[in-house]
C-alpha cells in the first residue's frame, strides 16, 4: 500500500470553529509532513515529523498544532484561523526523514480549506 | 530564499512533442527531485537524481543536473495529454533535516 490518505476532502470553517485535519499512512514510513499550498504556487513545508517527534516547524502560527499519535496517523488542529489561512493542506510521508532531503515524498491528495 | 525558480512558468505543446522545463537554485544541495502534481491534486514524485550524478532517466523522462550552474533539467519526450500537470522540482539541502523546497513550478498544458 503506497496510499497516504487525507480527511475531509474538504473544510469549511468559521474563524471561531475548531477543526482538525487527519492524515495516514501504512507503509511504515517514519517521517511525516505537513504543507500548505495556495494557487498556483508550490507547496510549502509547515512541519516535519521524524520517528513521532516534531523536527521542524517553519515558524507556523500557533493556530495550526500539529499532533503525531503514532507513527501512521498526523494530525493538524487548526483553531481562530483567518481567511487568508484558505488554502490546499497537502501530507506527505518518506521512508525515514533523512537529512538533505534524500527521501522521496509520498503525498496525499491534500484537504481543501476554505476559512469564512 | 532557497526556493527554485523554474522556466517557463507555462509551457504549450502539441501532443508528441517533447516539452523542456528548467529550474535554478541558489546554493549548495545533496540531491533533487521532481515531482507532478494534477490540477488540485497531491503531487506524485517522478525522479530523484542526486548531486554526484549529471543525468537520469525513467521512461519518458530525462533529468540533468549541473551542479556548477545549479540548475537542473526536465525533459519529457513524446509527450501526452496525461502529462498536462505542473512540475515542481524540489531541492534537499546539505545541512537541513528532512526538509525539500519546492520550485516555482512549470505548468504543462498538452493539447490534442
Amino acid at each position: 500500500d503506497t496510499e497516504v490518505t487525507q480527511t475531509p476532502k474538504h473544510l469549511v470553517m468559521g474563524m471561531t470553529n475548531k477543526k482538525s485535519l487527519k492524515c495516514e499512512q501504512h507503509m511504515g514510513h517514519r517521517a511525516m509532513y505537513w504543507y500548505k499550498q495556495k494557487a498556483k504556487k508550490p507547496p510549502e513545508l509547515m512541519f516535519v515529523y521524524s520517528y513521532e517527534k516534531l523536527s521542524i516547524n517553519e515558524s507556523v502560527p500557533s493556530r495550526f498544532s500539529p499532533e503525531c499519535p503514532n507513527s501512521s496517523l498526523l494530525n493538524l488542529h487548526l483553531h481562530a484561523l483567518q481567511p487568508e489561512d484558505s488554502a490546499l493542506y497537502l501530507c506527505a510521508s518518506s521512508q525515514t526523514g533523512l537529512a538533505g532531503g534524500a527521501d522521496t515524498q509520498y503525498f496525499g491528495p491534500g484537504t481543501r480549506l476554505t476559512v469564512l | 530564499s532557497q526556493q527554485g525558480e523554474e522556466d517557463p512558468q507555462a509551457l504549450s505543446i502539441q501532443e508528441g512533442e517533447n516539452a523542456t522545463m528548467n529550474c535554478s537554485y541558489k546554493t549548495s544541495i545533496n540531491n533533487l527531485q521532481w515531482y507532478r502534481q494534477n490540477s488540485g491534486r497531491g503531487l506524485v514524485h517522478l525522479i530523484l537524481i542526486r548531486s554526484n550524478e549529471r543525468e537520469k532517466h525513467s521512461g519518458r523522462l530525462r533529468v540533468t543536473l549541473d551542479t556548477s550552474k545549479k540548475s537542473s533539467s526536465l525533459l519529457i519526450t513524446a509527450s501526452r495529454a496525461a502529462d498536462t500537470a505542473s512540475y515542481f522540482c524540489a531541492t534537499g539541502w546539505l545541512t537541513t533535516a528532512s526538509k525539500l523546497t519546492f520550485g516555482t513550478g512549470t505548468r504543462l498544458q498538452v493539447t490534442l
